[in-house]
């Protein structure tokens, strides 16, 4: 059973434009929520994270929105870069300290 | 940037051959993990371990098994491989405690079973 449900799948945006990338779990034991960015032929890498008791967190261009009755949290990047065209992830942390992750959204920036 | 390494970075190999796919880090992490990436999946958790000498098995069952002599070493042994464990392996780290911590991933070995 998938623990964290993430869509779309893939998404393409104009340079400039707000992607937004959506997330929902089910498991109220989830306490930490993180993003990862990855690149072909590179690891994911965390880009940015957010806990169950605040309700959005900026950096940079990334933000990530968090709904805990919806039980559902989403990444926006601001002003979007041909650069960021990557796969994102999404994740969720139990306080077993396991993590499970999203199927992932590929990314393409046009220029 | 972290600091986890995975060797090779390939291997194309036929069925029956012993891989071992190698995992260090140099960040003094105590928990390191396995994943199996394949594309449009979700990673799939197939081993961790929380500190020397302890293992356990993730969600995924998988076929291979794991060691935790080191602090920094955590490699993963495929005793005979068959195509079926074609795919990509991400080897991630993180450190100990309840807090804000990420796991942080190598870049990956991407194993082809002939």
């Amino acid at each position: 059973q998938q623990q964290v449900k993430q869509s779309p799948q893939s998404l393409i945006v104009q340079k400039g434009g707000i992607p937004i990338i959506n997330c929902a779990y089910e498991n109220t034991a989830f306490d930490y929520f993180p993003w990862y960015q990855q690149f072909p032929g590179k690891g994911p890498a965390l880009l940015i994270a957010i806990r169950p008791d605040v309700s959005e967190k900026k950096e940079g261009r990334f933000t990530i929105s968090f709904n805990k009755s919806a039980k559902q949290f989403s990444l926006h990047i601001m002003d979007s870069q041909p650069g960021d065209s990557a796969t994102y992830f999404c994740a969720a942390r139990t306080t077993g300290n396991q993590f499970y992750f999203g199927t992932g959204t590929s990314l393409t920036v046009i220029p | 940037e972290a600091d986890i390494y995975q060797t090779p970075r390939y291997l194309v190999i036929g069925t029956g051959k012993k891989i071992t796919l190698e995992c260090s880090q140099t960040m003094g992490h105590d928990k390191m993990y396995w994943y199996q990436q394949d594309p449009g999946m979700e990673l799939h958790l197939i081993h961790y371990s929380y500190g020397v000498n302890s293992t356990e098995k993730g969600d995924l069952s998988s076929e291979s098994t794991v060691s935790r002599i080191r602090t920094e070493h955590f490699p993963l042994t495929l005793e005979s491989a068959r195509p079926s464990h074609t795919s990509q392996y991400l080897c991630a780290s993180s450190e100990k405690g309840y807090g804000n911590q990420p796991q942080h991933f190598g870049d990956g070995t991407r194993l082809s079973i002939l």
